[in-house]
């Protein structure tokens, strides 16, 4: 099955660093890698997604960018704010066909931004 | 927001008894995940259910199922329960036609298992 490895586990940056976060799946049928915020006692929210069409995509502060020979994918935040802090989780997606949907999670990465 | 809710949002069982967590979509979604998220872990996929079939499948054991109902609501049912079934059960709904539709969280169901 898929696996999803997230790297660093934590993250401490200083406000106006960028921080980067790295994933690598296993499953070539991944083609969709959303990434979701959680914070402290509240419920994951996708800050961004890549298909595995596109090599990059940026939102304002936040970028990821894919490389899907290598099968990675990471996260790209400039100019961190302290509201940054929170986990971050990567994910892979298989899609549909009968009952081959599986969304694989990536352990998840502790930001800290010091102000 | 009139998003996705969850019933209950507490939960204290005793070993080998039974459980069932409900989920409501956000209206329009036909789509629903379940997720088993473990303190300081990624949520660990379990189910998606759409128009009512099964999805997908998580690696968990028979004792956890789910069901979809006509209005899209879902259940899902852990049997046996084990104290390592101690966990943040979160549901997730999406408009459901695509693999990349954005799945959007409930607050989730905290389950523990003395």
């Amino acid at each position: 099955g898929e696996n999803v490895e997230q790297h660093p586990s934590t993250l401490s940056v200083q406000e106006g660093d960028s921080a980067v976060i790295k994933c690598t799946y296993s499953d070539s049928a991944s083609n969709y890698f959303p990434w979701y915020k959680q914070e402290l006692g509240k419920r994951p929210q996708l800050i961004i997604d890549i298909r595995s069409n596109v090599g990059e995509k940026k939102d304002q502060r936040i970028a990821v960018t894919l490389n899907k020979t290598a099968k990675h994918f990471s996260l790209h935040i400039t100019e961190t704010q302290p509201e940054d802090s929170a986990v971050y989780f990567c994910a892979a997606i298989r899609g549909w066909g009968g009952s081959n949907y599986k969304l694989t999670f990536g352990k998840g990465t502790l930001l800290t931004v010091n102000p | 927001d009139a998003g996705v809710t969850q019933s209950p949002t507490h939960l204290i069982k005793t070993r080998g008894q039974h459980v069932t967590l409900r989920c409501s979509p956000i209206s329009g979604h036909k789509s629903v995940s379940w997720y088993q998220q473990v303190l300081g872990q990624g949520p660990q996929f379990i189910f998606q259910y759409y128009e009512k079939e099964e999805r997908g499948r998580g690696n968990f054991p028979d004792r956890f199922s789910a069901r979809q109902f006509p209005n899209y609501s879902s259940e899902l049912n852990v049997n046996a329960l084990l104290l390592g079934d101690s966990a943040l059960y979160l549901c997730a709904s999406s408009l459901g036609g695509q693999n990349t539709d954005t799945q959007y969280f409930g607050p989730g169901t905290r389950l523990t298992v003395l």
